[in-house]
């Protein structure tokens, strides 16, 4: 299996632009999780996906963020507009209940300039 | 609100020794306890996981412990090697929020 796929691996972007981050999950997988890490903060969750609906997405941060699942197999976290504190690494993960073993992939580096 | 702290942030140790992670968690109403490790640059892999009802995991050189009264997890690695050296990160998972610790950087010395 190749693993949970994200894309891009790098994005640089000016602040006030539209970013879409893309996330492949693990094929079987119906749970899956958007993280965002940062050194002051660390690895915070920010919304999870259980068969393509969004049960939990507290961890937003505000409007700006929004994210999808529209079928099994892809996800999408949009920023619009950015601002330069959303720079961090962002983290997809995927699991297969009833096991709660998430697997990530390999992050996004968004920078915002 | 549940927190979850690893002390210490830091640790570097010779090579062949034995070692302890720790983790510490406020709310001990916790689903289960997962350890993950990060290496520079890449995504987390799982180590081992611990559901609330169990008191240990083991997977070769690693052992993780789960204390839930008192809040407290701990990760052994026996016989530690330079290819340990990375972040290890704890999380707690209740009611479906995962909360994660910020890691104890680990530098396993030649």
């Amino acid at each position: 299996d190749a693993g949970v796929i994200q894309s891009p691996r790098h994005e640089v972007t000016e602040m006030g632009q539209e970013v879409t981050l893309r996330c492949k999950p693990i094929s079987g997988h119906n749970s899956l999780f958007w993280y965002r890490q940062t050194m002051m903060r660390g690895l915070e969750l920010l919304i999870y996906f259980n068969n393509n609906v969004p049960i939990d997405d507290s961890g937003m941060p505000e409007d700006r963020f929004s994210a999808k699942m529209p079928n099994a197999s892809f996800s999408t976290l949009k920023i619009q507009p950015s601002e330069p504190r959303d720079s961090a690494v962002y983290f997809c993960a995927s699991s297969l209940p009833p096991s709660d073993t998430q697997y990530f992939g390999p992050g996004t580096r968004l920078t915002v300039l | 609100k549940q927190e979850v702290t690893q002390i210490p942030a830091a640790l570097s140790v010779p090579e062949g020794e034995n070692l302890v992670l720790n983790c510490s968690f406020t709310d001990s109403a916790i689903y289960n306890l997962q350890w993950f490790r990060q290496d520079p640059g890449k995504g987390l892999t799982s180590l081992l996981l611990i559901q609330s009802s169990q008191r240990e995991q083991t997977s070769g050189r690693l052992n993780a412990s789960l204390d839930k009264s008192s809040g407290r997890s701990t990760l052994y690695i026996a016989a530690s090697q330079p290819g340990d050296s990375a972040t290890y990160l704890c999380a707690v998972n209740k009611d479906d929020k995962i909360i994660f610790g910020k890691g104890t950087r680990l530098h396993i010395l030649p």
